[in-house]
């Protein structure tokens, strides 16, 4: 899991809450990434960040929000507006292009979010 | 989108015996990259194969790339039971930029019997 870590291992959140998930890196990366798995599935990635205070949607942001104030923290926060949002969801975190192993994204230990 | 679909969903194998897993993927691609995870863990880089390398080893692992096909293989040869995991293919598209966005398959489940 290297230097990414996520808090807290297990949330759960009653329906119209919103929620917010933390991933916090040490590893100096600049670029970091969200993720949500469901099960039996691939990754599908909701949000990215190439750098502070810049992010991008991916393929599955309605309902999720971000933001990224400082380099090693980039945290998401599930919002009412998500209609189903149990899930796994993983962090991720990639280094400076034009280093040694700047393509591979390092990943966290993943939060599992469950809306009771 | 899922770009990357892993073949086959399952595998059951003794230990010592090879595990093959392919992956089969629809756009031009920079690289793609093996990552394997263990239940309920996060994910973790097993090896990574650029668009100009067919084949590439790390250990016990094999990975092969062919272009012209949109497919790559994983190797693992002499399976243990440790080696019991999910294992994903994922692509980052020549469209991407320096964004790196990797695009995942739904994955291969290894089981690994003693």
């Amino acid at each position: 899991d290297g230097g990414i870590t996520q808090s807290p291992k297990y949330l759960f959140r009653k329906e119209g809450q919103n929620v917010t998930l933390s991933c916090e890196q040490n590893l100096n990366h600049d670029a970091m990434y969200w993720y949500r798995q469901d099960p039996g599935q691939g990754l599908r990635l909701i949000y990215y960040s190439q750098i502070v205070n810049d992010f991008q949607k991916g393929d599955i942001a309605e309902g999720y929000s971000v933001s990224r104030e400082k380099k090693e923290s980039f945290p998401l926060t599930v919002t009412s507006a998500q209609k189903n949002p149990t899930a796994f969801y993983l962090c991720a975190s990639r280094g400076l292009r034009g280093l040694a192993g700047s393509d591979t994204q390092y990943f966290g230990p993943g939060t599992r979010l469950t809306v009771l | 989108s899922q770009q990357g679909e892993e073949d086959p969903q399952a595998l059951s194998i003794q230990e010592g015996e090879n595990a093959t897993m392919n992956c089969s993927y629809k756009t031009s691609i920079n690289n793609l990259q093996w990552y394997r995870q263990n239940s309920g863990r996060g994910l973790v880089h097993l090896i990574l194969i650029r668009s100009n390398e067919r084949e590439k080893h790390s250990g016990r692992l094999r990975v092969t790339l062919d272009t012209s096909k949109k497919s790559s293989s994983l190797l693992i040869t002499a399976s243990r039971a440790a080696d019991t995991a999910s294992y994903f293919c994922a692509t980052v598209p020549s469209f991407s930029g320096g964004y790196n966005k990797l695009i995942f398959g739904a994955g291969t489940r290894l089981a690994v019997h003693p």
